[in-house]
């Protein structure tokens, strides 16, 4: 079956600007997740969600970056004024409930860069 | 305390050979310990897990041993082959199933 898919593959913008970054789970997984991944590093975790409230969003690094699920299957990370530093591989992870043991199946990732 | 240190940074073995990465953690909280393979431009994939009450989990090729009094875990590839050449992370998972990740050990088996 299908995976999970992540639109666009790749962003460029420039410095100031608005992005947003799209996450298609697997098809009837109530959780989804986003981590942000540097260059030469692990995944980091940025927001969860289970159904669609944000369930812990303790990794959102300040007040620009914003994440919804409305319908509880697609999800959209949301960056205002974007800096440098945001430049990043972004991953949208689906499982089927946050049970122990529930794989979390990871997307391809959006590249952003900002330039 | 909510840091896994992952070693080595990177690692070359060859053919047929045994490739060990190591992890350690602080936070006893974490309850599943998850071992992650990622290939160029794709996401990261599971490729084996264990839970904190077991010592040793094997599928295939594939070793997690596993150090709860250490607060240690290590993946073993036996029979290493050049397409197991990627980035392994390991992780720990906290309530909720947020997981925390190593900084990856990029593996190359030389063939």
């Amino acid at each position: 079956g299908a995976g999970v898919s992540q639109t666009p593959s790749n962003k460029v913008t420039e410095k100031g600007k608005y992005v947003e970054l799209r996450c298609d789970p697997i098809s009837g997984h109530t959780a989804l997740y986003w981590y942000r991944q540097s260059l030469g590093q692990g995944p980091e975790f940025l927001i969860y969600f289970q159904g669609t409230g944000a369930a812990d969003d303790s990794g959102l690094p300040n007040d620009r970056f914003f994440a919804v699920r409305p319908e509880g299957s697609v999800s959209t990370l949301k960056i205002q004024r974007t800096e440098r530093g945001d430049s990043a591989v972004y991953l949208c992870a689906s499982s089927l409930t946050l049970n122990l043991g529930d794989t979390q199946y990871f997307g391809p990732g959006t590249r952003l860069t900002v330039l | 305390q909510q840091q896994v240190k992952q070693s080595p940074q990177s690692l070359i073995v060859q053919k047929g050979g045994i490739s060990i990465i190591n992890c350690a953690y602080e936070n006893t909280a974490f309850d599943y310990f998850p071992w992650y393979q990622q290939f160029p431009g794709k996401g990261p994939a599971l490729l084996i897990a264990i839970r904190p009450d077991v010592s040793e989990k094997k599928e295939g090729r594939f070793t997690i041993s596993f150090n709860k009094s250490a607060k240690q875990f290590s993946l073993h590839i036996m029979d290493s082959q050049p397409g197991d050449s990627a980035t392994y992370f390991c992780a720990a998972r906290l309530v909720g199933n947020k997981l925390v990740f190593g900084a990856g050990t990029i593996l190359r088996v030389k063939s």
